[in-house]
């Protein structure tokens, strides 16, 4: 989906490294989220943002930050990556209220070497 | 500890066939149950939804079946084409807090 970009799409790096992901969207949502995709575990929640001044834990955060820079943007750090932390990531939005569809960027691919 | 268990991992299936993909849950606090489709290099998109007071749902040729009691609910594809070739996910959340916790994703692969 357009509306909601991620960058890099690709990355690699070293264990150790610091790495920001970066998401924006053109949508207009208030709610943003970070998930990570690994094989036979589905989409694992690690923040979410229901505005800029309010950013909560997922299920797995430990190793990760995020900052809400503007309600269009919404980032991603692993401030000392670690292999494990090699995955698939996605950024979603979604309006909030009564609608709880939640779209979805195209992904970044991370591997940690 | 996946909250929402999905089976099965993958399914082959003839164009023309039924796609039976099945979610089992726990938590009984669970009020919205979202299947979303994911395409090999893009995000997930949702597919189909339904809430708990309904026991079915029918969109085209996607289906879902809901089963409070036994705390399942099933995605049935009819008539799967070979466009319908991707991982499907089923997901379920809480109230108004939108978290989505999914399940480990079923790849279907329709063969023409």
């Amino acid at each position: 989906d357009a509306d909601v970009t991620q960058t890099p799409r690709n990355r690699i790096t070293k264990t150790g490294k610091r790495i920001m992901l970066e998401c924006s969207q053109t949508k207009g949502h208030d709610r943003m989220y970070w998930y990570r995709q690994d094989p036979g575990l589905g989409l694992r929640l690690i923040y979410y943002s229901f505005d800029v001044k309010d950013i909560n834990k997922g299920e797995i955060s430990d190793g990760y930050s995020v900052s809400r820079q503007a309600q269009a943007k919404f980032s991603l750090s692993l401030e000392s990556a670690i292999p494990n932390q090699t995955a698939l990531y996605f950024c979603a939005t979604s309006p909030g209220g009564a609608r709880e569809t939640q779209y979805f960027g195209p992904g970044t691919r991370l591997l940690v070497l | 500890q996946q909250q929402v268990k999905q089976s099965p991992q993958s399914l082959i299936v003839q164009k023309g066939g039924i796609s039976i993909i099945n979610c089992a849950y726990e938590n009984t606090a669970f009020d919205y149950f979202p299947w979303y489709q994911q395409f090999p290099g893009k995000g997930p998109a949702l597919l189909i939804a339904i809430r708990p007071d309904v026991s079915e749902k029918k969109e085209g040729r996607f289906t879902i079946s809901f089963n409070k009691s036994a705390k399942q609910f099933s995605l049935h594809i009819m008539d799967s084409q070979p466009g319908d070739s991707a991982t499907y996910f089923c997901a379920a959340s809480i109230g108004k807090v939108y978290k989505l916790s999914f399940g480990a994703g079923t790849t279907v692969t329709v063969r023409a």
